[in-house]
């Protein structure tokens, strides 16, 4: 069965744009995870969907947003974009959350400029 | 895929070698763990998980063993092959929704 999707693949924004990124989970998993990836800081969750709520946040400002559709589908957004925020952004999917059995999409890298 | 910058500690191994590569986590309350298995330009795969009510389990070529005294989780490789060479990522779960990752491991395979 197909797996978890990420588009775009790439995306190069300027500072102040907002940015919508999206994820669509493997088949039949309720649960969608965000996570930022970067050299300096490595993997760092951003939130976590389940059946359309949003369960659990991470340490990122308000302008980091997500939502998730009652396909399951998810999309995060980005506001004001920094510089810092280039990153590759990698999405999550599972069956019951929690982190169980989570597997990742190739993700979207983002380059602010 | 990412690299987790320029302090990744790095294992070598010759092909054909045994791999051993470890994780040390900070929190006793986690109850689960998964490895998984970034290659460049790649999201990271999936390997093998465990809970904490184990401490060790086999799958194909891979062993993970788990020590909660000490809090260390390891990756065994068996027959490391050229193909196995990525940055391996442990993460851990306290029975919240999000994984905690570890910074990586690089693994670097030559013949």
């Amino acid at each position: 069965k197909a797996g978890v999707t990420q588009t775009p693949r790439y995306l190069i924004k300027t500072r102040g744009q907002q940015v919508t990124l999206s994820c669509s989970p493997i088949s039949g998993h309720r649960s969608v995870s965000w996570y930022q990836q970067t050299p300096g800081q490595g993997l760092q969750f951003l939130f976590e969907y389940f059946s359309e709520t949003q369960r659990n946040k991470g340490n990122f400002p308000g302008r980091f947003s997500g939502r998730q559709f009652s396909n399951s589908r998810s999309e995060m957004n980005v506001s004001t974009l920094e510089l810092g925020d280039s990153a590759l952004y990698l999405c999550a999917s599972s069956l019951v959350g929690q982190g169980l059995e989570a597997f990742f999409g190739q993700g979207t890298r983002l380059t602010v400029v | 895929g990412e690299s987790v910058g320029l302090h990744l500690p790095t294992l070598s191994v010759q092909e054909g070698d045994n791999s051993i590569i470890n994780c040390a986590y900070s929190n006793s309350a986690s109850d689960y763990f998964i490895w998984y298995k970034q290659e460049s330009g790649k999201g990271p795969q999936f390997i093998i998980d465990i809970r904490s009510n184990m401490d060790k389990r086999q799958g194909q070529r891979v062993t993970v063993l788990l020590n909660k005294t000490v809090k260390h989780l390891s990756l065994q490789i068996a027959a490391t092959q050229p193909g196995d060479s990525a940055v391996y990522f442990c993460a851990e779960n306290t029975g919240t929704d999000k994984l905690i990752f570890g910074t990586g491991t690089r693994l670097q395979v030559f013949p």
